[in-house]
This record gives structure tokens, sequence and C-alpha cells, in this order.
């Protein structure tokens, strides 16, 4: 069964940087593809981006100047980074695995809250 | 790009068949076969209950089916039931390269 696991912090503060990591268990991450999905208060879904197994990442077009996706084997992770933070970014992040084009499994989300 | 359409909510009583709606544009429902539903229930993670417009993933129930016509996609649920009680997403790949989804429709089971 895979099983993706989010973690980072809570609270970030304005013009910061939101970083956040998934770690996978069940599937190797270097054999799929992945990506970051978030959920506004109102319940939204905002595609981020995708790192795909052949090295290839694609963002979202609106986020694409503050967004990075990247893998790490060793640990079986991959990680978020979005730059420059306002309060438009508060929203439960998912990270899921991206195969066939369908997003079948997911974290539980972590909920990010920026404020100062 | 535009979030896909979809009605706020809908309702039904069990054992009835209910659909939902989902609108695009040609740069996204109406130009690929790839829209995906999701079931949401509150705190939760979204589940994917259809790929690829009208396939179901193991162990997903048959009563959920998803259609296409131009560029509006459809999830029926036929024999409702208290369970089903829950939100739907819908989402579509896009000629930009990326994903977006609709709004969400919130399904009542009366």
């Amino acid at each position: 069964q895979v099983q993706l696991q989010e973690s980072g912090p809570g609270l970030v503060k304005p013009s910061e940087t939101l970083s956040l990591s998934c770690t996978v268990s069940g599937d190797s991450i270097s054999g799929s593809d992945w990506t970051w999905i978030r959920q506004t208060p109102g319940k939204r879904l905002e595609w981020i981006g995708c790192a795909f197994d052949n090295g290839v990442t694609e963002y979202n077009p609106s986020l694409k100047s503050r967004v990075t996706i990247s893998v790490d084997t060793s640990k079986n992770q991959f990680s978020l980074n979005l730059r420059s933070v306002t309060a438009a970014d508060t929203a439960v992040y998912f990270c899921a695995r991206y195969h066939q084009r369908g997003f079948d499994y997911w974290g539980q989300g972590n909920l990010v809250t920026v404020s100062s | 790009q535009s979030a896909l359409t979809q009605p706020a909510s809908v309702s039904g009583s069990p054992g009835q068949s209910i659909t939902i709606s989902c609108s695009g544009t040609r740069s996204d429902v109406g130009g690929y076969n790839f829209v995906s539903w999701f079931q949401q229930y509150p705190g939760k993670a979204p589940k994917l209950m259809i790929f690829d417009v009208n396939k179901r993933p193991s162990g997903v129930s048959d009563r959920f089916s998803g259609s296409k016509s131009g560029s509006t996609a459809s999830l029926t649920i036929s024999g409702l039931q208290a369970e089903d009680e829950a939100d739907y997403f819908c989402g579509s790949y896009t000629s930009s390269y990326s994903w977006v989804f609709g709004g969400g429709t919130k399904l009542t089971v009366l």
C-alpha cells in the first residue's frame, strides 16, 4: 500500500519561504511521478506542480516564478519550496502520486498559515 | 487558467441517481480525455473516483461513472447511499501542461 506523509511548519511569515516535505512508503520515488496540490480555506483546489520520473518538473503557470519541487531519492522524499509567500498562500498542502493521469494516492494534508 | 465550473450543490434521495457537471473549455476538458473526479469528506484528503473521463480505480464502486460531451464532463452516482454525502471535485489536464480543478459540489443525501 502506497502511503504519503507531509511534514513541515504550520506557520510561515509573509515574504518568507514555505518548505514542505513528503515522505513516500510502499513505492519507489524514482519510479513514479509526484505532485503538490493545495486547498484554500474556501475549499478551492489548486495544482502546484509535478516532478516526473524522467527528471522533468512542470509548474502551475500562476506560481511558476516562486515554486521549486525537488526529489531526494536517498530519503524517498520529495519537497516543495514556495518563495515570497503572502496570506493568499494560506492553504492545506497535499502531496500526491500522479499515476496514469490520475492523482491516486494522497497525503493527509498539512495546513500552512501565512501570518506575522 | 480559470477554474472549471461545477454546481455548488446537488441533492438526492437514497436509491436515486444524481449527476454533477463540470464545464470547461477547449483548452482543458474539451481538448483532452484526462478528466478526473474526486470525493472528499470533511477534514480528509480527496480520493480519486474517476480518471481518464470514465475509468474507475480499483476498489471504487461501479455506482460511480464518468462521461464527457464537448467541454463538459459529468459524474453520475447511481443507487445513492448515505455514505456518498461528500464534496466532489473535477479536474482536467490543460494545454498549459498543468491541471485545473472545479470549485467543488456538495452532495447531500436527503
